[in-house]
């Protein structure tokens, strides 16, 4: 089983911070998820990157596929409370397994 | 609106007791899973559907089986449910066009 390392684990910032995590993995894609997951709900997919170096904005979060395709960032200006929530990756692929995960905690 | 509808969104059952989480999709979608979920341990995948019939196990089958006999349903049976069951349990499907996920509500179940 591939195995998709997210970190932080955990992270709790205060509103307006800027923040990155990180999926990381030794095997290369051809694309990678992004999803979030808020409380008392499934996760919802926010992006797919597909090419290599691509970079892919949704208003104020940024993600990058890093250009060997093994990894990817997620990153978030100033953070505000409705971003809390679990932040996924996971391969595009049939099979969907998904990363270990970043919690993310915003107080106002 | 495209759709997953899990059966339970909570759920008590004994140990030792046969439960089945029953999970639908309208979307035609080739693929369906099932995860757990526990406190900061992410999404666990149990079991995975490819297609009516076919399944493949995922990383934690073990005390779980499933059943897919028509394209849009999926249940996952727990035989003799156990105490560290006790999880929450998400339904997801998709296609291999996009393979973007589509996520049911959850079933929050508890096995005393």
């Amino acid at each position: 089983t591939q195995l998709l390392e997210q970190s932080p684990q955990f992270l709790s910032i205060q509103e307006g911070e800027n923040l990155t995590v990180y999926c990381n993995s030794s095997s290369v894609f051809s694309s990678l998820q992004w999803y979030r997951q808020e409380p008392g709900e499934g996760p919802v997919l926010l992006v797919t990157v597909v090419t290599g170096g691509e970079v892919k904005k949704l208003k104020r979060l940024t993600f990058q596929f890093g250009d060997a395709r093994k990894d990817s960032s997620l990153h978030i200006t100033a953070a505000q409370p409705g971003d809390t929530g679990l932040y996924l990756c996971a391969p595009g692929a049939d099979k969907l397994i998904f990363g270990t995960g970043t919690r993310l905690q915003v107080f106002p | 609106d495209v759709k997953v509808t899990q059966s339970s969104r909570y759920l008590v059952k004994r140990t030792g007791e046969k439960v089945f989480l029953e999970c639908v999709q309208d979307m035609d979608h080739e693929n369906m899973f099932w995860y757990r979920q526990d406190p900061g341990l992410g999404l666990r995948l149990i079991y995975f559907s490819y297609d009516v019939k076919m399944k493949e196990k995922g990383d934690i089958p073990e005390g779980y089986s499933v059943s897919r006999e028509k394209k849009e349903r999926f249940s996952l049976i727990l035989e003799s449910a156990s105490t560290n069951q006790t999880s929450m349990y998400l339904c997801a499907s998709n296609s291999g066009a996009t393979y973007e996920a589509f996520f049911g509500q959850g079933t929050r179940l508890t096995v005393v």
